[in-house]
Formats: C-alpha cells, sequence, structure tokens
C-alpha cells in the first residue's frame, strides 16, 4: 500500500512569491494535515482538512491557505511568502474524521526554501 | 491544555546499551500519546502509540513505552542500541477533536560503535 505522497521535494522561491505545495493521502484516508518543521521552532500544526472541509487551523497567518479535492488529496499554498517560511512541510494522513486516537500517518516532507 | 516535554535534547548511547527517551505529558483528558521517529530528511515514521488499555506499549524496532498516569509520562525505551537508531525522536498528545498533535521538542540519539 502506497504511504503518503507529497510533491515537490525540494522548492526554492523568492520573498513576496507563492509556493504551492502537494499531498496526496494514504488510500482510503479522507483526514488530511499538515505541520511546519522549522529550525529552532520544531513540528507546529498548520492545517486539517477532512471531506473537503477546513476543520482547524493552528496559529499561523491567512496567508497560509488551503484546500481538499473531492479526490481527497490536498494542497497548501503560501502566499507572500518570508524568509521565515523557509522550513520542511509535512502532511500527515488518518482514516477516520475527528478519531483522535487514529494514528496520523506522515509523508516525507516538502523543503521550501525563502531567498 | 495538553503540552509535551522531552526531556533532554540530545542523548549519547553506546552500541547496545539501553536506549531511554523521556517524555512528560500535560492533559486535562486521558491522553492519547504517540511515539514518532524521524531520519535525516525524511518525514515521521510512529514507533507506537497508547490509546487505552495495556500501559505497556511495544512497538517497532525492538522499542516500547511504558504510560505511568500518577508520573504524566510516556518514557521510551530499546533494552539494546542499534547503530540504526540515531535519528530524532518526537513525542506527541492529541488535542481531542482538533485533528491537531502537539509535539515535544524532539531528542536526537547518537548511537556511539
Amino acid at each position: 500500500e502506497a504511504g503518503v505522497t507529497q510533491s515537490p521535494t525540494h522548492l526554492i522561491k523568492t520573498r513576496g512569491q507563492q509556493a504551492t505545495l502537494r499531498c496526496s493521502p494514504i488510500s482510503g484516508h479522507t483526514s488530511v494535515y499538515w505541520y511546519q518543521q522549522a529550525l529552532g521552532l520544531g513540528l507546529q500544526f498548520l492545517l486539517w482538512y477532512d471531506e473537503g472541509e477546513e476543520r482547524n487551523r493552528g496559529n499561523f497567518p491567512p496567508r497560509f491557505s488551503g484546500r481538499q479535492f473531492p479526490n481527497y488529496s490536498s494542497e497548501l499554498n503560501v502566499n507572500a511568502l518570508e524568509l521565515e517560511d523557509s522550513a520542511l512541510y509535512l502532511c500527515a494522513s488518518s482514516p477516520r474524521t475527528g478519531v483522535s486516537q487514529d494514528t496520523q500517518y506522515f509523508g516525507p516532507g516538502t523543503r521550501l526554501t525563502v531567498l | 491544555a495538553q503540552s509535551v516535554t522531552q526531556l533532554g535534547s540530545h542523548v549519547s548511547v553506546s552500541e547496545g546499551a539501553l536506549v531511554l527517551l523521556r517524555c512528560n505529558y500535560s492533559s486535562s483528558v486521558p491522553p492519547y500519546l504517540f511515539w514518532y521517529v524521524q531520519y535525516p530528511n525524511q518525514g515521521l515514521q510512529l514507533l507506537l502509540k497508547y490509546t487505552t488499555g495495556a500501559t505497556l506499549v511495544k512497538g517497532i524496532n525492538g522499542f516500547e513505552a511504558e504510560f505511568k498516569k500518577s508520573e504524566t509520562s510516556f518514557h521510551l525505551t530499546k533494552p539494546s542500541a542499534h547503530m540504526s537508531d540515531a535519528a530524532e525522536y518526537f513525542c506527541a498528545v492529541t488535542v481531542s477533536n482538533t485533528g491537531k498533535l502537539i509535539f515535544g521538542q524532539g531528542t536526537t540519539l547518537q548511537v556511539k560503535p
């Protein structure tokens, strides 16, 4: 069974540009989560999508947004990029809606570098 | 509010020695606790999780953890370290109905030959 996949692996942008990161969940999983892993800040929850709806977002500005498509894949968009947005962005998926004890399975991440 | 504290950002052990990585949590409700491992330039892989039931949880690669409610701890252990165990380890707790995992700051495990 294929795991969570993310693309691209690496992304280099300049300040002020927009970045789009993509995630495909494990087949049969309906929930998709995004996390940011920035140097010195640890792993921070960004967004949770389920059944095409944004269910929750972390403490990030509105220029971080995303969506979930009917096939449950997801996109994270970061507008007006700032240097501090440089980080590894991890996507995860889980099989059931809002079941806290369900495991979140993580993808390999997208390394975003903002110059 | 839930939180997780990992004691020790770096732990170094010799190959074959006991591995002990410490995790303490704070939660106002019964917690669901997880340990993940991250190898360089990779995503997170689940080692084990505690939801309910048996407090000693066995995971992959010979790791196990014990949930101790009285000590609010969920320490990760492995009897004998292998070179391939060198990685960063994260303890995490879920926040009910939010989809959010709250992670500790991580512990880097170094295994010396």
